[in-house]
C-alpha cells in the first residue's frame, strides 16, 4: 500500500530556533496533504490543509506565520516550525490523499515527528 | 517489516453490533489507537489500549491482546452515523505511530 514518510523522526531544539519537518508520499503524488498535532490525550488536530502548487489552508487558531507550511511538488510538504517554543513541543503527523484513477480517496498517515522544545 | 492489518469495507445493520479486527507485527509496542474518520474530516480519537483486556467507553468499546498481536473494535447500537472509516494506529518502540489503511464501515437501514 502507499507509504507517507516523515523526517524526522525525533528533534530537540532550543527555543527560539526553527525546525522543519518533512512530509513525503513515498509511491504515489498527493496533490493535497495534511498537518496534525496529536494532544496528550491522544486526540489529532487538523492544523492545515497543504495544497500543492498553492497556499496552505489553516484551521482557526493556527497562527500561518509561525507554522509554515510549504507544498513545492506533488510528493513534498513541510512544516517549519517558527521560532519555537517549549508549548510548541507536540507530535506532529502528516498525512497525504491518494486520489485513484477512478475517483477513490484514500488518506494516508505518516508515522509522526516528536518535537521537543527546551 | 513493521504492518497493521485491517479489513478494507464492512457493512453492518443499524441497531446491531460490529467487530473491526486489527492485527499488527511492530518493532515494540508502547499502545494501541482507534481513531473514527468521517469522509472530508480530521479523525477523531476513540481509544488508546496498552494493556491487554477489554475497554469500555459508551457504545464503543476496544480490545488489545499483546501476546497475539491483535485488537478489535466493538461498536454497538449501530447509528447510521457511526458510517465512517475507523483507522487503527501502534506506537512503536521509537514512538512512531505505524497506521492501519483503514476500515470503511457502511451502516445501512
Amino acid at each position: 500500500g502507499a507509504v507517507v514518510s516523515q523526517h524526522p523522526s525525533w528533534v530537540i531544539c532550543k527555543s527560539g530556533t526553527s525546525v522543519k519537518i518533512e512530509c513525503r508520499s513515498l509511491d504515489f503524488q498527493a496533490t493535497t496533504m495534511f498537518w496534525y498535532r496529536q494532544f496528550p490525550k491522544k486526540s489529532l488536530m487538523l492544523m492545515a490543509t497543504s495544497n500543492e502548487g498553492s497556499k496552505a489552508t489553516y484551521e482557526q487558531g493556527v497562527e500561518k506565520d509561525k507554522f509554515l507550511i510549504n507544498h513545492a511538488s506533488l510528493t513534498l510538504s513541510t512544516l517549519t516550525v517558527t521560532s519555537a517554543h517549549p508549548e510548541d513541543s507536540s507530535f506532529y503527523i502528516c498525512s497525504a490523499k491518494e486520489v485513484t484513477d477512478g475517483g477513490r480517496e484514500t488518506q494516508y498517515f505518516g508515522p509522526g515527528t516528536r518535537l521537543l522544545v527546551l | 517489516g513493521q504492518n497493521i492489518d485491517q479489513p478494507t469495507e464492512m457493512t453492518a445493520t443499524e441497531g446491531a453490533i460490529v467487530q473491526i479486527n486489527c492485527t499488527y507485527q511492530t518493532s515494540g509496542f508502547n499502545g494501541l489507537f482507534w481513531y473514527q474518520q468521517h469522509a472530508g474530516e480530521a479523525p477523531t480519537f476513540l481509544s488508546y489500549n496498552v494493556l491487554d483486556g477489554l475497554e469500555e467507553k459508551g457504545r464503543f468499546s476496544s480490545f488489545l491482546s499483546r501476546s497475539k498481536g491483535y485488537s478489535y473494535l466493538l461498536l454497538k447500537e449501530l447509528q447510521m452515523k457511526d458510517s465512517a472509516s475507523y483507522l487503527c494506529a501502534v506506537m512503536d518502540s521509537n514512538y512512531q505511530l505505524i497506521w492501519g489503511a483503514g476500515t470503511k464501515l457502511i451502516i445501512k437501514p
